[in-house]
């Protein structure tokens, strides 16, 4: 298994543009979730899926930000417009089922200029 | 509401030591997750271990053991004779149980670095 799939690998963006992290979760896993790391925040919760379904997005910073999943092998994290202080690590993760193991892409590191 | 909290910061041993790494958490839940995982510098997630909250057996993998105290609500984490490969970022994981077509919210402590020097 190729495990989950997470592109870009690193973006570097002008302030004011939209930003498309794009990811392939684990086949057969049902649960999909986004995380965004920085040093003053640690890891957070974006939002996650069950089945393709959003069933939490209170993570979500503001309106900027919005997740699609429009089906069971593909997801994406849209930044519109970006700001610098969305730089942080994007990590993308699929489980089995909600409260089984997550198992995490390697990131996108995004950086807003 | 749910918390986890990883008091120690950063950690640093010599080759060889033990070091345990200590996770305190709160939740309301009578049924509940807890995870481990291990980020290393290359900052990649990798899980370790995932234990319920009605199983409080303690458990040991190679050189990882991890205590599991409802009564105290810990779930330490111990590596022993610890390698330099070890040197990595741990974090604690807290998820409550919903139903059982339902799912829940991985919520992160800090997390403790770990520094094992040669």
């Amino acid at each position: 298994d190729a495990g989950v799939i997470q592109s870009p690998r690193h973006e570097v963006t002008e302030m004011g543009q939209e930003v498309t992290l794009r990811c392939k979760p684990i086949s057969g896993h049902n649960s999909l979730f986004w995380y965004r790391q920085t040093m003053m925040r640690g890891l957070e919760l974006l939002i996650y899926f069950n089945n393709n379904v959003p069933i939490d997005d209170s993570g979500m910073p503001e309106d900027r930000f919005s997740a699609k999943m429009p089906n069971a092998s593909f997801s994406t994290l849209k930044i519109q417009p970006s700001e610098p202080r969305d730089s942080a690590v994007y990590f993308c993760a699929s489980s089995l089922r909600g409260n089984t193991e997550a198992f995490f892409g390697q990131g996108t590191r995004l950086t807003v200029v | 509401a749910q918390k986890v909290t990883q008091a120690q910061t950063e950690i640093s041993v010599v080759e060889k030591e033990d070091v345990t790494l200590d996770c305190v958490y709160e939740t309301r839940d009578t049924t509940y997750y807890l995870f481990w995982y291990k980020q290393p510098p290359s900052g990649e997630l990798v899980f370790l271990i995932r234990r319920n909250s009605f199983d409080e057996q303690n458990e040991i993998s190679g050189r990882y053991s991890w205590n599991f105290q409802k009564s105290t609500s810990s779930f330490n984490f111990t590596i022993t004779a610890s390698q330099v490969v070890d040197s990595a970022v741990y974090f604690c994981a807290l998820s409550e149980a919903m139903t059982t077509d339902s799912w829940g919210k991985l919520q992160f402590g800090a997390g403790t670095q770990v520094v094992v020097t040669p």
